[in-house]
Parts: C-alpha cells; sequence; structure tokens
C-alpha cells in the first residue's frame, strides 16, 4: 500500500512564528486533505489539495501531486494553533480508503 | 461546527455490555465511514458504507456491527468489547465513496472496562 510520511514528528515554536509541515507519499493519489486535530480530538478539514495550492487566511498548502509531496504552511502561529497536523490521501487503487500518514505534533508557545 | 454528529461523545462500558455509537451527517452524503484511532496514532479505517450498502470491511472483528439504517444514520453496535478497544472512534462522510473530501465528526472516546 502507499506510504505516507510526515515531517517533522514534533514541532515546538514561539507565538508568531512561521513553520513549514511535509508530506510525502508514494503513489499518486486522487486525493490529499491536510486536518488538524485538537485536542479534543476532533479532526478539522484544513485543505481538500490533490494538486495546486490553496490559502485561508494564516494557513496555505500546496500539492505537487508530480514530485509526490505537499506542504501545509503557518504564519504568525497562535496557541490555538496547537496540535497534531495529520495528512491523509486516496490512491486510485484505494478508492474511499483515506490513508493518514503519523501526523507532526505542534506545540506552540506565548 | 461539525455537520457530522457523533452520540455519545464519552462511553465507558464492560466486557459483557452491549452498547452502541451512532453519527449523523445532513449533507446529503451517500458514503458514510467509521475509523478508529488509539492514542498517539493516526486514525484506521474500519468500514465504509456506500448508499447504505457495506463496501469495505477492514478485517474488523465481530464484535464490532456496523448499520446503515439510512443515508444520513451510521450506527457501531459494540458487544463483549477488550479493553484494548479503548480508543477514539470517528464517524466521517462524504459525497460518494471515491477521491472526494470528507468530513469528521467530533468522536466517541470509548473506555472498556
Amino acid at each position: 500500500g502507499i506510504q505516507v510520511e510526515q515531517s517533522p514528528p514534533d514541532l515546538i515554536l514561539q507565538e508568531g512564528a512561521n513553520s513549514t509541515l511535509r508530506c510525502n507519499f508514494s503513489d499518486s493519489v486522487n486525493n490529499l486533505q491536510w486536518f488538524h486535530q485538537n485536542p479534543w480530538g476532533q479532526l478539522i478539514n484544513l485543505f481538500y489539495i490533490p494538486s495546486g495550492t490553496k490559502q485561508n487566511g494564516r494557513l496555505s498548502a500546496t500539492t505537487v501531486a508530480t514530485e509526490r509531496y505537499s506542504l501545509l504552511y503557518i504564519s504568525s502561529s497562535q496557541t490555538t494553533d496547537s496540535g497534531v497536523y495529520f495528512c491523509a490521501v486516496v490512491t486510485t487503487d484505494s478508492w474511499g480508503k483515506l490513508q493518514f500518514g503519523a501526523g507532526t505534533q505542534v506545540v506552540v508557545t506565548p | 461546527d461539525t455537520e457530522v454528529t457523533q452520540t455519545p461523545k464519552h462511553l465507558v462500558m464492560g466486557m459483557t455490555n452491549k452498547k452502541s455509537l451512532k453519527c449523523e451527517q445532513h449533507m446529503g452524503h451517500r458514503a458514510m465511514y467509521w475509523y478508529k484511532q488509539k492514542a498517539k496514532k493516526p486514525p484506521e479505517l474500519m468500514f465504509v458504507y456506500s448508499y447504505e450498502k457495506l463496501s469495505i470491511n477492514e478485517s474488523v472483528p465481530s464484535r464490532f456491527s456496523p448499520e446503515c439504517p439510512n443515508s444520513s444514520l451510521l450506527n457501531l453496535h459494540l458487544h463483549a468489547l477488550q479493553p484494548e478497544d479503548s480508543a477514539l472512534y470517528l464517524c466521517a462522510s462524504s459525497q460518494e465513496r471515491g477521491p472526494g473530501e470528507l468530513f469528521f465528526g467530533e468522536g466517541s472516546r470509548l473506555t472498556v472496562l
């Protein structure tokens, strides 16, 4: 099956800092989503981005499907950005099965 | 606010109990999913329903029994669970089974004593 690797595994940021999270995947994908899991466990949709670039406020994401990676940018981080960020993909031969990476644990300190 | 609603938020049960987790969505989606998440791990797929029919079962033990009474509702019936089944159970939905965007509920946190 497809391998989804996220880096770094852990990230500690000072409030106001910028950061980049990376997701590498080993096969062609039809779907790529970024999620933020808050401390209560809810998975919040950040981006649905199988290719291209999107922006939403202080967050933006870029997926380069031909090179099999996606990047999530967090700018001017806030303490509420703390949590686990997951990248998840669906491949052409795993229709409907969203495969998650291991996640990046982000801690933003005041 | 999430448009996928899960109840209960927390559940504690003994190994001989029978309980159910419920999930509801009103987005008109035709695919619904159960995921299981252990602490410090990513979610793992358990079941996929497409147009109210079970289309994927990821070799889940029979003590977990899914049910899709209609296109808006998804249940997970629990019976004779083990302590290692304690986890966060997440329900999700998407327009169709396939590459489209999935939307998750807030989860049901299950503890088996």
